[in-house]
């Protein structure tokens, strides 16, 4: 069974421009949550899609977005870049929403760096 | 608002000896817990989770975790690491939401650098 893959794994921007991150979760798992991964902040979650509806939110800024499609695969999308934006950014995927105590299995992340 | 408090950023060790990863968090109510690993250019693995029953957690590579409630800790230990087991390490919890549209969401610690040194 194939793993968690996001596309691209390594991204360079420059400030102002906008990004599209993509994630394909394990088949038949429904739920997909984005995290930001940085060395000052740790792990930071972004969001969970569920069914194609955004069930929950972090403390993010309105440049961060994102949409399920109904074959469950994710998209988040950044504007205006910053230079704080540069990060790792994570997605899993998991059978359930996450809440229910299910197991998230991870992509490899994107290397997203903003000059 | 919870937190999660990983005591260690950095243990280091000699190979086979055994080693203890400190988590600790703060909630008043009942939560999932959660140990990662991640390796270099690498996502995040599940070594294991606690969600209810026996406070003895056993996961996979022979790490293990005990849940203890009255100390709201989580630590992680390994009888005999190995090399292969250098790593970052991240304790999360998760807490369920008020209800309605809040479907609660994953805590993660700073993280703890275990490096096995032969």
């Amino acid at each position: 069974k194939a793993g968690v893959t996001q596309t691209p794994r390594y991204l360079i921007k420059t400030r102002g421009q906008q990004v599209t991150l993509s994630c394909s979760p394990i088949s038949g798992h429904r739920s997909v949550s984005w995290y930001q991964q940085t060395p000052g902040q740790g792990l930071q979650f972004l969001f969970e899609y569920f069914s194609e509806t955004q069930r929950n939110k972090g403390n993010f800024p309105g440049r961060f977005s994102g949409r399920q499609f109904s074959n469950s695969r994710s998209e988040m999308n950044v504007s205006t870049l910053e230079l704080g934006d540069s990060a790792l950014y994570l997605c899993a995927s998991s059978l359930g929403l996450a809440g229910e105590g299910g197991e998230q299995f991870f992509g490899p992340g994107t290397r997203l760096t903003v000059l | 608002a919870q937190s999660v408090t990983q005591l260690d950023s950095q243990v280091p060790v000699f190979e086979e000896a055994p080693v203890e990863l400190r988590c600790n968090y703060s909630s008043s109510v009942s939560v999932y817990l959660f140990w990662y690993v991640q390796y270099p250019n690498q996502g995040l693995q599940l070594l294991l989770k606690y969600l209810s029953g026996s406070t003895l957690v056993k996961g996979i590579n022979g790490f293990e975790a005990e849940f203890n409630k009255s100390q709201t800790s989580f630590h992680l230990r390994k009888p005999s690491v190995h090399i292969s087991d250098t790593a970052e390490y991240f304790c999360a919890v998760w807490k369920d939401g008020a209800g309605g549209t809040s479907y609660g969401k994953l805590t993660f610690g700073q993280g703890t650098i275990l490096t096995v040194h032969p």
